[in-house]
């Protein structure tokens, strides 16, 4: 599968809690984004990395949450101490970083926090 | 701050009906985005428009990126079933080349056979 990848596809967690997602891109896309979509509304942005650098975050991004993309292959993004206004769909997208350029989502991780 | 407004919220239509929706910004955009998303799944990209007239074709789809550019429209002719979902419409977001999007608030399609 040629894809975005996320993992896990739904997190059940208590308020309070910890939790970390996983998002696999496609191979050769250098920028991969994390967005956050509540029901009703489209997704928002969060943040984005060009290769393993994070170079803009949404002021959505409270100090709770923390993104990373090591070896600007995978990322992952944290939540600490969980909140029931977490509770959402978060998405993951990638694209190869070119003008005018199409992004490719994952299929999301959808959270409840309890 | 940049806004995309998407009508209708949402449309209930019988089977082989065809479709319009659009979309509308509050400044211009140099490129359209059509995605799909389904129950449980991420958005799946349609079609981009790249050009101000710009009409594009995929399937019983079709989109066109509005002259003045501020406005997007998709058709859908001879609805079927599997058509049901929410369409977005988006556009980047800030001037800079970021890829960053900005998404409409989505039209929500339901089909019935």
């Amino acid at each position: 599968d040629t894809g975005v990848s996320q993992n896990p596809r739904h997190k059940i967690t208590k308020r309070g809690q910890n939790v970390t997602f996983r998002c696999d891109p496609i191979s050769e896309h250098n920028r991969l984004y994390w967005y956050r979509q509540t029901l009703g509304q489209g997704p928002e942005f969060l943040t984005y990395f060009q290769n393993e650098a994070q170079l803009e975050k949404s002021r959505l991004l409270s100090d709770r949450f923390s993104a990373e993309r090591p070896k600007g292959s995978f990322s992952t993004l944290e939540i600490q101490r969980t909140e029931q206004g977490d509770s959402a769909m978060y998405l993951c997208a990638s694209s190869l970083g070119q003008i005018n350029e199409k992004l490719f989502f994952g299929s999301g991780t959808q959270l409840s926090v309890l | 701050g940049q806004q995309l407004n998407q009508s209708p919220q949402s449309m209930f239509i019988q089977e082989g009906e065809d479709v319009s929706m659009n979309c509308t910004s509050s400044s211009i955009f140099n490129t359209w985005l059509w995605y799909k998303q389904e129950p449980g799944e991420g958005p799946v990209l349609l079609i981009a428009l790249y050009k101000a007239g710009e009409l594009t074709s995929n399937g019983r789809l079709t989109a066109q990126f509005g002259i003045t550019r501020k406005d997007s429209f998709l058709n859908i002719s001879a609805s079927i079933p599997s058509d049901v979902g929410i369409y977005f419409c988006a556009g980047p977001a800030g001037s800079s080349n970021t890829g960053k999007l900005i998404f409409g608030q989505g039209t929500t399609l339901q089909v019935k056979p």
